[in-house]
């Protein structure tokens, strides 16, 4: 159990586009998820959090307006990188909280975005 | 100062070692401690977690917190090569927000 799914895996995009990832919890209902970045040889960086049926929670230095989060179900959250550059090439990874004790963050496996 | 610091490494070790693993933390208002281990091109994967001092076993994985120097280490017995990854610690206040260390690479040789 505790599964999480992200869709695409991969994506390549041109300088410009607008890109969405998809984070799924599988078998749980996610009362909160977590969207991070990771850069090479660097460690998680919390973008936002956010909850089912309200507005994300965005951390310092993060922009909200590029990065749209929308948690439509307690199952799906998306993150779409708007006018995506190549400083947005990263990895995204999300996270999902059931909330039933601290511990349980479930990770997905993560999407690399490279853009040209 | 960092709120949490980790040795990037990276760390080789031969097969069958004892793996030591640390991270230091600034606030002593953290309350949870825990360990991923994190594939290559993949999400971290919780390996163990604990919320108080002292020492907490799970096979050949034991995770030590000592909150008075503000100190975590996590130790891997008998390594192996399937161990080869990279070890996350992450420090939580009181709610599920965590904060991540920069993660020690590890290389169990064969």
């Amino acid at each position: 159990g505790a599964v999480v799914s992200q869709h695409p895996s991969w994506v390549i995009c041109k300088s410009g586009t607008s890109v969405k990832i998809e984070c799924r919890s599988l078998d749980f209902q996610a009362t909160t998820m977590f969207w991070y970045r990771q850069f090479p040889k660097q460690s998680l960086m919390l973008m936002a959090t956010s909850n089912e049926g309200s507005k994300a929670t965005y951390e310092q230095g993060v922009e909200k307006d590029k990065f749209l989060i929308n948690h439509a179900s307690l199952t799906l959250s998306t993150l779409t990188v708007t006018s995506a550059h190549p400083e947005d090439s990263s990895f995204y990874i999300c996270s999902a909280y059931s909330g039933s004790s601290y511990n349980e963050q479930f990770f997905g496996p993560g999407t690399r975005l490279t853009v040209l | 100062q960092k709120e949490v610091e980790q040795d990037p490494g990276p760390l080789s070790v031969p097969e069958g070692a004892i793996v030591s693993l640390n991270c230091t933390y600034s606030n002593s208002a953290f309350q949870y401690f825990m360990w991923y281990r994190q594939y290559s091109r993949k999400g971290p994967e919780l390996l163990m977690y604990t919320y108080s001092s002292g020492n907490k076993e799970d096979g050949r994985f034991t995770a030590q917190v000592d909150k008075s120097s503000k100190y975590i280490s996590l130790f891997i017995r008998d390594s192996q090569p399937s161990d080869s990854a990279t070890y996350l610690c992450a420090i939580g206040l009181g709610t599920y927000k965590y904060i991540f260390g920069t993660g020690t690479r590890l290389k169990v040789l064969a």
